[in-house]
């Protein structure tokens, strides 16, 4: 079966300093993965996706970044941080090909505060 | 732009009772998929039912089914039997396609209270 982590599950970070968040998933090859982050009260936003090593797509223009160095590796990081950022950040992911339904699975999800 | 509306901020049921939670939808498409996801207090996102827009029959998934009306754009989430662990937000959720692939654009979100 297949698993998504996420760690840390809780962060808080300064403004202006750095930001690494890491997914990765078991259990599958070659996923679409996705990160999406979660503000009080409202719905998720997408910020990244990725269909493979490498490729990334930005949905959002901020001052955070994606990469994926491996295949089930996912990450998100940030050189300095705004107070902008603090929210509940998640990772997802989908099956890729004919058979896929589009639905996607989530980690448990970062909550960063930045304060 | 495909926007996806949950126009009931906070909803309260008692236990045991039915509720049907609203999601409107905006598409040009013919053919996608909507989904509904539950967050529970512990925030894991938990697929609770999907439907394929050329499926005309709607999904159900033990007590929580779907009414899906395509013409109005229309993808309600009801759920019968109503327990205590349904509490939650519920998002509404619309498969819309991105540069290279695919991606889900979420509603706001509903607040599921259910009372003993």
């Amino acid at each position: 079966s297949q698993t998504i982590h996420q760690w840390p599950a809780t962060l808080v970070q300064p403004v202006g300093s750095p930001l690494s968040l890491e997914c990765t998933v078991e259990g599958t090859s070659n996923p679409n993965l996705y990160w999406y982050r979660q503000a009080a009260g409202r719905g998720l936003q997408l910020l990244f996706y990725s269909v493979g090593i490498g490729q990334i797509s930005s949905e959002v223009p901020q001052n955070l970044s994606a990469s994926r160095p491996q295949d089930r590796q996912f990450i998100l990081s940030s050189k300095k941080l705004l107070l902008s950022d603090s929210g509940f950040y998640l990772c997802a992911w989908s099956v890729v090909g004919q058979r896929t339904s589009y639905e996607q699975y989530f980690g448990p999800g970062t909550r960063l505060t930045v304060t | 732009a495909q926007t996806v509306t949950q126009s009931q901020p906070e909803m309260s049921v008692q236990e045991a009772e039915t509720v049907t939670l609203s999601c409107t939808y905006d598409t040009s498409e013919s053919n996608y998929y909507l989904f509904w996801y539950k967050q529970p207090p512990s925030r894991q996102m938990i697929l609770v039912i999907r439907q394929e827009a050329y499926k005309q029959q709607n999904a159900t998934e033990n007590r929580f089914s779907v009414n899906f009306q395509k013409a109005a754009k229309s993808f309600s989430l009801k759920i019968s039997d109503s327990q205590l662990g349904d509490t939650a937000m519920y998002f509404c959720a619309f498969m819309k396609h991105v540069q290279s692939g695919y991606a889900l654009n979420f509603g706001k979100g509903t607040s599921l209270l259910v009372t003993p």
